[in-house]
């Protein structure tokens, strides 16, 4: 079975200051990992994911993750975060047969102070 | 595109009472499923579909049921609400092997 942690359950910074969520997750075999941004009253939107390859993945919009499968991490950063990223952050895993039946996270819940 | 559409937006309901949660998109996904998110849990999964006649039990089944007549439809059915049933749940599709698009939710109280 898969599972996955986020350290923090809030994470409040200031406008233009870097952020780090953190995401762990543990699976005996090999899986996808998945950041999906969730924004008030709103559904789930995909921010990035990491299938194979390079291990650095970026967003559209300056956030990325580095996959790092010896400490099974997969932490998400932005070096200058603005008011607009304000939202709950959700980690999540799939296997790589059957990767929609995904494993959550708790979320983190980022608040940008002006 | 609509998208994942989820009808109503807020329910409120008595605990026995009965109710189908809609779920329908358009982009002709296979794979559909159904998600509850409470607070400090993230999202579990209910139930999901790999196609049309096909369905399975995910992380917290009971006192759900579901079926897929069709390829566009992902009904949700509480036959018998329970105070702990109140949360948001979200319906999510994809192609296979594909992340997920999920509805906007429906918020759901049980008193």
């Amino acid at each position: 079975a898969q599972s996955v942690t986020q350290l923090d359950s809030q994470v409040p910074v200031f406008e233009e200051a870097p952020v780090e969520l953190r995401c762990n997750y543990s699976s005996s075999v090999s899986v996808y990992l998945f950041w999906y941004v969730q924004y008030p009253n709103q559904g789930l939107q995909l921010l990035l994911k990491y299938l194979s390859g390079s291990t650095l993945v970026e967003s559209i919009n300056g956030f990325e993750a580095e996959f790092n499968k010896s400490q099974t991490s997969f932490h998400l950063r932005k070096p200058s975060v603005h008011i607009s990223d304000t939202a709950e952050y959700f980690c999540a895993v799939g296997l790589i047969q059957g990767a929609q039946k995904l494993v959550f996270g708790q979320g983190t819940r980022l608040t940008i102070n002006p | 595109n609509a998208g994942v559409t989820q009808t109503p937006k807020f329910q409120v309901l008595k605990t026995g009472q009965s109710m189908t949660l809609q779920c329908a998109q358009d982009m002709n996904h296979e794979y559909m499923s159904w998600y509850r998110q409470d607070p400090g849990m993230g999202l579990r999964l209910i139930h999901y579909s790999v196609g049309a006649g096909i369905t399975d039990q995910g992380e917290v089944p009971n006192g759900y049921n579901v079926s897929r007549s069709t390829t566009e439809d992902f009904p949700l059915r509480l036959l018998s609400a329970a105070p702990s049933q109140t949360s948001v749940y979200f319906c999510a599709s994809s192609p296979f092997d594909s992340p997920l698009h999920f509805g906007n939710g429906t918020r759901l109280t049980v008193t």
